[in-house]
């Protein structure tokens, strides 16, 4: 049982390039997440998609683009890359809008 | 918008004792859900409570909601090192058309031999 996969485990990117990070879950959730961990700040949502077809902002989307083809895979697109966005990022994913969350494993990205 | 607190955010405590910690919010919420996290490690789910009064234990953790004092607490009981870990608390909130989870900002457990 895989759950909640996500690539690269880890990535050294220079600033002003694009990197998509990916995340698969295997579990049939409706809804998918994406978080950013940063040292003092705890987890906090960049995008969400709450069942295939449909996105929505978190309180941290600017620089950051999801898409949500199928019910499978939740993308998220760095389109260019800034020092800021180092970071931990962790794909979630749920059975419905408000229920428990499964992690994946995280990214940990660092721009240069 | 919905604010999540927990304090302590750091706590240090020696093998065989007790302690709480608290996981207060600002808004109404029927669902919160307790984490843990190792170092280097992903999120792993603790403890699902969905009703006032709420009461879930698992080995040496106790989590419980008071949804009209809006605070859950997750105490420990005789502290082992293997409990030494970040514990995030997350309540799940309406906003802006969806149901969505906020994290407070984590308890970083350090409990010594």
């Amino acid at each position: 049982i895989a759950g909640i996969t996500q690539a690269p485990t880890s990535q050294i990117l220079a600033a002003g390039r694009r990197m998509t990070l990916r995340c698969t879950q295997d579990m049939r959730h409706n809804a998918m997440y994406w978080y950013r961990q940063d040292l003092g700040l705890g987890l906090r949502l960049i995008h969400y998609s709450n069942t295939a077809g449909t996105t929505g902002k978190g309180e941290v989307p600017d620089g950051y683009s999801v898409s949500r083809a199928n019910t499978d895979d939740f993308p998220l697109t760095l389109a260019s890359a800034v020092p800021s966005q180092t970071s931990v990022y962790f794909c979630a994913s749920s059975a419905g809008e408000g229920y428990e969350q499964y992690f994946g494993p995280g990214t940990r990205l660092t721009v240069t | 918008e919905l604010k999540v607190e927990q304090n302590p955010l750091f706590l240090s405590m020696q093998e065989g004792k007790n302690y709480t910690i608290y996981c207060n919010y600002s808004t109404t919420s029927d669902r919160l859900y307790w984490y843990r996290q190792d170092p280097g490690k992903s999120l792993e789910s603790l403890f699902v409570l969905l009703s006032n009064g709420a009461v879930k234990q698992e080995g040496r953790l106790m989590a419980s909601l008071d949804t009209k004092a809006r605070l859950s607490t997750l105490h420990i009981t005789a502290a082992v090192h293997d409990l030494s870990a970040t514990y995030f608390c997350a309540v799940a909130y309406s906003g802006a058309g969806s149901y969505q989870l906020t994290f407070g900002k984590g308890t970083k457990l350090s409990v010594i031999p």
